[in-house]
C-alpha cells in the first residue's frame, strides 16, 4: 500500500527555522516525483515545488522560489520542506503528494498534512 | 501563465441530484486536467486525470469531460459523502508550474 506519512504539527515563532518531512512507503520512492502543496487557513491549494528523489532534481513555483528549500534523502525514502526564517504568513497546512507518473502531472497519493503555526 | 477559473463558487444540491462543476482555463491545456475532492480536515483526493480518466478506486458516478479550455466534472447522483470542495488542476510547460483552480464548494441544500 502506497503511503506518505508527514511529520507532526509545529508551532514556531517568527524568524525561527523549520524542516518538515514526508516519508514514502509501499512503492519505489526514487521513481516518483514528490510535490509540496500549501493550503492557508480557509483557502485553496497552492503548488510550492517538486523534487525527484532519484537524483534530487527540484523545481520551484516562482511564488515560493527563495522562500523555501525542498530536499530528499532517498536512503530513508523521505522528502523535506524547510524554511530558514519563518513568517506569520507561513501559517498553513502543508501537504506532500506523489506525482502520478513520468508523463502524468497530477498527484495521486497525498500525505495527511502538516499544520505549521507561526505566531509570536 | 495559465489561470483556472472554477464555477460556481458554491453549488447547493440535494442527495440524489446531478452535480455539474465547471473549470475554465485561460488558454488551452489540451486534455491535461485533473479534478480533486477535499473534505474538511482531509487531504485532497485525485478523482479524474487527463480530463476524463477516473483514478483508482473512484466510483463510476464521477465523470470528467472537456478539452482545450472548458472542462466539466459531473457527479451523476449525489451521495451524502460527495459534499466537499472540488478543485481542478493543470500543469503548464512554461513556466513549469502546477496550478489549481480556486475550488467549488458542493454543499447540501
Amino acid at each position: 500500500e502506497v503511503q506518505l506519512v508527514q511529520s507532526g504539527a509545529e508551532v514556531k515563532k517568527p524568524g525561527e527555522s523549520l524542516k518538515i518531512s514526508c516519508k514514502g512507503s509501499g512503492y519505489s520512492f526514487t521513481s516518483y516525483w514528490i510535490g509540496w502543496v500549501r493550503q492557508m487557513p480557509g483557502k485553496g491549494l497552492e503548488w510550492m515545488g517538486i523534487i525527484y528523489p532519484g537524483d534530487s532534481d527540484t523545481r520551484y513555483s516562482p511564488s515560493f522560489q527563495g522562500q523555501v528549500t525542498i530536499s530528499a534523502d532517498k536512503s530513508i525514502s523521505t522528502a523535506y520542506l524547510q524554511w530558514s526564517s519563518l513568517k506569520a504568513s507561513d501559517t498553513a497546512m502543508y501537504y506532500c503528494a506523489r506525482r502520478l507518473g513520468a508523463t502524468k502531472y497530477y498527484f495521486d497519493y497525498w500525505g495527511q498534512g502538516t499544520l505549521v503555526t507561526v505566531s509570536s | 501563465e495559465i489561470v483556472l477559473t472554477q464555477s460556481p463558487a458554491t453549488l447547493s444540491l440535494s442527495p440524489g441530484e446531478r452535480a455539474t462543476l465547471s473549470c475554465r482555463a485561460s488558454q488551452s491545456v489540451s486534455s491535461y486536467l485533473a479534478w480533486y475532492q477535499q473534505k474538511p480536515g482531509q487531504a485532497p483526493r485525485l478523482l479524474i486525470y487527463d480530463a476524463s480518466n477516473r483514478a483508482t478506486g473512484i466510483p463510476a458516478r464521477f465523470s470528467g469531460s472537456g478539452s482545450g479550455t472548458d472542462f466539466t466534472l459531473t457527479i451523476s447522483s449525489l451521495e451524502p459523502e460527495d459534499f466537499a470542495v472540488y478543485y481542478c488542476q493543470q500543469r503548464s510547460n512554461w513556466p513549469p508550474k502546477y496550478t489549481f483552480g480556486q475550488g467549488t464548494k458542493l454543499e447540501i441544500k
